[in-house]
């Protein structure tokens, strides 16, 4: 079946480490997407790509970073300059850029120690 | 600015005992309004799409329909397995690759 895969599902850093999280789709879609979700706030947009070797910031992208070599793969860093990591980090793909039916991994949840 | 308030926050409902949930907008050029549905640890599952106002979409006992400037989810007598969080998202002209979302309406169904 295809789908979005998110790993891990659960990570735990210390202060000042860079943390990389996983985002692999098999749905061949080109569009993909980075949200970051907290208690009490509607999911944020960290980073999207479009299309392969090419991406732009959302609304909070200050302390993340993303690469698109593979039109599969959409890894996200949180650097060390985030203050404020801990969240739950889902990554989300569609069709085509511009459409709003996203499906979304199943989540990954960062805690900082 | 593009604005997303849904309510209640939270509903409990008897198994059976219909209700509806709300989405109020607010957004430049509305290119599509979206309902979605969450488990808790899970990833939103997509639902609904609604482009313009007096459209209707149906899926099981799931009903969104669209005005100007709401949305509702109608649940026709739910039952356990219809609980879950309910995101609402907008997609305006400006920001067609960022949908604003709601901070959601957590549902229980009680059997």
């Amino acid at each position: 079946d295809g789908g979005i895969t998110q790993s891990p599902k659960y990570l735990f850093r210390k202060e000042g480490q860079n943390v990389t999280l996983s985002c692999e789709q098999n749905l061949n879609h080109d569009a993909m997407y980075w949200y970051r979700q907290d208690p009490g706030q509607g999911l944020r947009l960290i980073y999207y790509s479009q299309i392969v070797n090419d991406f732009q910031k959302g609304d909070i992208a200050e302390g993340y970073s993303v690469s698109r070599e593979k039109k599969e793969s959409f890894p996200l860093t949180v650097t060390s300059a985030q203050k404020n990591p801990t969240a739950f980090y889902l990554c989300a793909s569609s069709r085509t850029s511009g459409r709003g039916e996203l499906f979304f991994g199943e989540g990954s949840r960062l805690t900082v120690l | 600015e593009d604005q997303v308030t849904q309510s209640p926050e939270a509903l409990r409902l008897q198994e059976g005992e219909s209700s509806s949930l709300n989405c109020s907008y607010t957004v430049s050029g509305l290119r599509g309004l979206f309902w979605y549905r969450q488990d808790p640890g899970k990833g939103p599952e997509f639902l609904f799409t609604l482009y313009s106002a007096g459209e209707e979409k149906e899926k099981e006992r799931l009903k969104a329909t669209l005005t100007k400037k709401e949305s509702f989810l109608h649940i026709t007598a739910p039952k356990p397995e219809d609980s879950a969080t309910y995101l609402c998202a907008v997609q305006g002209a400006a920001g067609a690759n960022n949908l604003f979302f709601g901070t959601g309406t957590r549902l229980t169904v009680i059997p």
